[in-house]
């Protein structure tokens, strides 16, 4: 069964600040991960998709890596702004008929001015 | 196409009540999927479709769950005799079928469900 950890569970840092959120999943044996953003009720804006063949992926400010042997993936996020506040979701689809998504449960993340 | 659309945006009724749901997936994503959300937890897969085929149900979707995804377009979630542990975000994803796993998941807004 795959299980999916987001560490830390929450984080404040003050704008400007590059920081780093962290995935990690049990089972090595994915098609990919997919990172998300969560603003307070609302619904889930996909942010990077990085497939198993990739170690990275990069847009604008974020950068993404992943490293399947060790079943872990980093979410890079570069200048941090007050903006950046939301919570930080990862998800791998399960290697079923479905490949319905696993979730970690989230990193939420504060940006102080 | 604007994306996965969910109505409502909000729901608040008694405990007791029935509720239902809508989704709108991308036109062209043949995969829907449901997935509940409580406060401070990642989403829960619920169920998933197939064009019109329910394929797979979470235990977690209890018989007082049902989802329907008539002629394989949008797709409604219906819960009925509403208890306040059903109080959630039930959100919707669609994708491009077999290809998912490689191209990825589109979510709506969600529905935040509360039961008093």
């Amino acid at each position: 069964k795959q299980e999916v950890t987001q560490i830390p569970a929450a984080l404040s840092v003050p704008e400007g600040e590059n920081l780093v959120l962290n995935c990690s999943f049990t089972d090595s044996a994915i098609y990919n991960l997919q990172w998300f953003r969560q603003d307070p009720g609302k619904g889930l804006t996909s942010l990077l998709l990085i497939q198993s063949s990739q170690r990275e992926q990069t847009s604008g400010r974020l950068n993404a890596s992943l490293d399947k042997s060790s079943g872990r993936s980093t979410l890079y996020i570069a200048a941090s702004q007050p903006g950046d506040s939301a919570t930080y979701l990862c998800a791998v689809p399960l290697m079923s008929a479905g490949n319905m998504l696993t979730f970690g449960g989230g990193t939420r993340l504060m940006v102080k001015p | 196409d604007t994306g996965v659309s969910q109505d409502p945006r909000h729901k608040i009724t008694k405990r007791g009540q029935n509720v239902t749901f809508r989704c709108d997936p991308i036109s062209e994503h043949n995969r829907l999927y449901w997935y509940r959300q409580t406060l401070g937890q990642g989403p829960e897969f619920l169920t998933y479709f197939q064009n019109e085929a329910q394929l797979e149900k979470s235990r977690l979707l209890s018989d007082r769950f049902s989802a329907e995804r008539p002629k394989g377009s949008f797709s409604t979630l219906e819960i009925q005799r509403t208890e306040q542990g059903d109080s959630a975000m039930y959100l919707c994803a669609s994708s491009p079928g077999d290809r998912a796993p490689y191209y990825g998941y589109t979510f709506g807004s969600g529905t935040r469900l509360t039961v008093v």
